[in-house]
């Protein structure tokens, strides 16, 4: 079964930084593009940035671009959100996603993880 | 990076048809057949239900259905159930391994 699984939402003080974790499972993770994508409470989707299969390459929306980064670690099928300079505005549920569907895999959301940051 | 252009609400009775639309550009939708649409259930994570525009995953509904016309993709929901009162958003790539979202719909079943 193919699942995604984030972590290390948390509460934390504005100016701060934080890193989301995401397990994956169930497919041959390096082959495939990742991204990450939040959702503040009660807004829509909006996605933040995407790695490519191999790690080389990483691209990130202008609202996060110079404060977060994206990483990964195909021998562990993890991927990573490292984010700093947190502002109120980044309060979301983030979740990790793959965006591109094909037949083998879908696309697969995690449950996503709460991010709070208080200013 | 802006957010395709969808309504903001839709509705509709037991049985009936609607349909939720979702405008970009040249440099998304018009672009690319890349485009993807979402249910989302309250406190749940999306889950496809379209994509490459007009493709059904396996296990979706056939109730479902999706096209794209230019800058223009849209949404058709037929034989409306008390199940499909949910946010749907559209999704398409817009280039250099970016995605770009709707705002979302609510649809709400009467």
């Amino acid at each position: 079964e193919v699942q995604l699984v984030e972590s290390g939402g948390d509460l934390v003080q504005s100016g701060r930084s934080l890193r989301l974790s995401c397990a994956a499972s169930g497919f041959t993770f390096k082959n495939y593009a990742m991204n990450w994508v939040r959702q503040a409470p009660g807004k829509g989707l909006e996605w933040v940035s995407s790695i490519s299969g191999s790690g080389g390459t990483s691209i990130y929306a202008d609202s996060v671009k110079g404060r977060f980064t994206i990483s990964r670690d195909n021998s562990k099928n993890m991927v990573y959100l490292q984010m700093s300079g947190l502002r109120a505005e980044d309060t979301a549920t983030y979740y990790c996603a793959k965006l591109y569907f094909d037949n083998l895999t879908g696309s697969p959301w995690g449950q996503g993880t709460l991010v709070t940051v208080s200013s | 990076q802006s957010a395709l252009t969808q309504p903001a609400s839709v509705s509709g009775s037991p049985g009936q048809s609607i349909t939720i639309s979702c405008t970009g550009t040249n440099s998304d939708v018009g672009s690319y057949n890349l485009v993807s649409w979402y249910q989302q259930h309250p406190g749940k994570a999306p889950k496809v239900i379209i994509y490459e525009a007009s493709k059904r995953p396996s296990g979706v509904s056939d109730r479902f259905s999706a096209s794209k016309s230019g800058n223009t993709a849209s949404l058709t929901i037929s034989g409306l159930q008390a199940e499909d009162e949910a946010d749907y958003y559209c999704c398409s790539y817009a280039g250099s391994t970016t995605w770009v979202f709707g705002g979302g719909t609510k649809l709400t079943v009467l």
